[in-house]
């Protein structure tokens, strides 16, 4: 049964450019969310794909947008990239949007690095 | 903007000592509290969700307890172990006006380091 899974693992681009991150979620998860954990911080929400759409979004710039396909998988777009993008990137699927005691199951996460 | 406090920073533990850390979240529109444990080189794994005021959840020698009034959460550790080493992340999740929940917020965690 495989878990979540990211791609790439690491990923260097410079200022300006744009960058699309991939998540699997596990197998029988319909719902995906990601998040940016900077060095020294506890990971902070993006967003949220439950039936390929956005339903929640936390406080980042529209630069940052996603979408989710039919099979529940999901990209995470940045574009204009700035030194501060510079961060680890987890994703983490969960079933069903509003189930209160459902845990959010996570990927390793992609490093991406902006030089 | 919501914040989630988690104390402390980080605890060094005697192996087959005990301990315990808080984490501290906003107490209105509560919908769950989430733990979780981030060891090096892995993605973080699912402790423990809770949503109901009062809960007590156990998972071998880790429980954690819930107090949705004033907001705050206790995690256990009895008889630490070197492999219990790792970084404990909670992470709060507040009801909308809309019927649903927000997204987790997380604090910074409580890194957990177990001596010999």
């Amino acid at each position: 049964d495989a878990g979540v899974t990211q791609s790439p693992t690491h990923l260097i681009k410079t200022r300006g450019q744009q960058v699309t991150l991939r998540c699997s979620p596990k197998s029988g998860h319909d719902t995906v969310s990601w998040y940016q954990q900077a060095l020294g911080q506890g990971p902070q929400f993006i967003f949220q794909y439950y039936e390929e759409e956005e339903r929640q979004r936390g406080n980042f710039p529209d630069r940052f947008s996603g979408h989710q396909f039919p099979n529940y998988s999901s990209e995470l777009n940045v574009n204009a990239l700035l030194l501060g993008d510079s961060a680890l990137y987890l994703c983490a699927s969960s079933l069903g949007l509003h189930i209160a005691g459902q845990p959010q199951h996570f990927g390793d996460g992609t490093r991406l690095s902006i030089l | 903007i919501l914040n989630v406090e988690q104390s402390p920073q980080s605890l060094h533990v005697q192996e087959g000592d005990s301990t315990n850390f808080t984490c501290s979240f906003p107490s209105s529109n509560f919908y769950a509290l989430h733990w979780y444990r981030w060891e090096t080189a892995k993605s973080p794994e699912a402790l423990f969700v809770m949503t109901l005021n009062g809960d007590e959840k156990k998972k071998g020698r880790i429980s954690a307890t819930l107090n949705t009034k004033e907001g705050y959460s206790y995690l256990y550790i009895k008889g630490s172990q070197p492999e219990d080493s790792a970084t404990y992340l909670c992470a709060s999740r507040q009801g909308d006006s809309g019927g649903g929940a927000d997204g987790l917020t997380f604090g910074k965690g409580t890194h957990l380091i177990i001596q010999p």
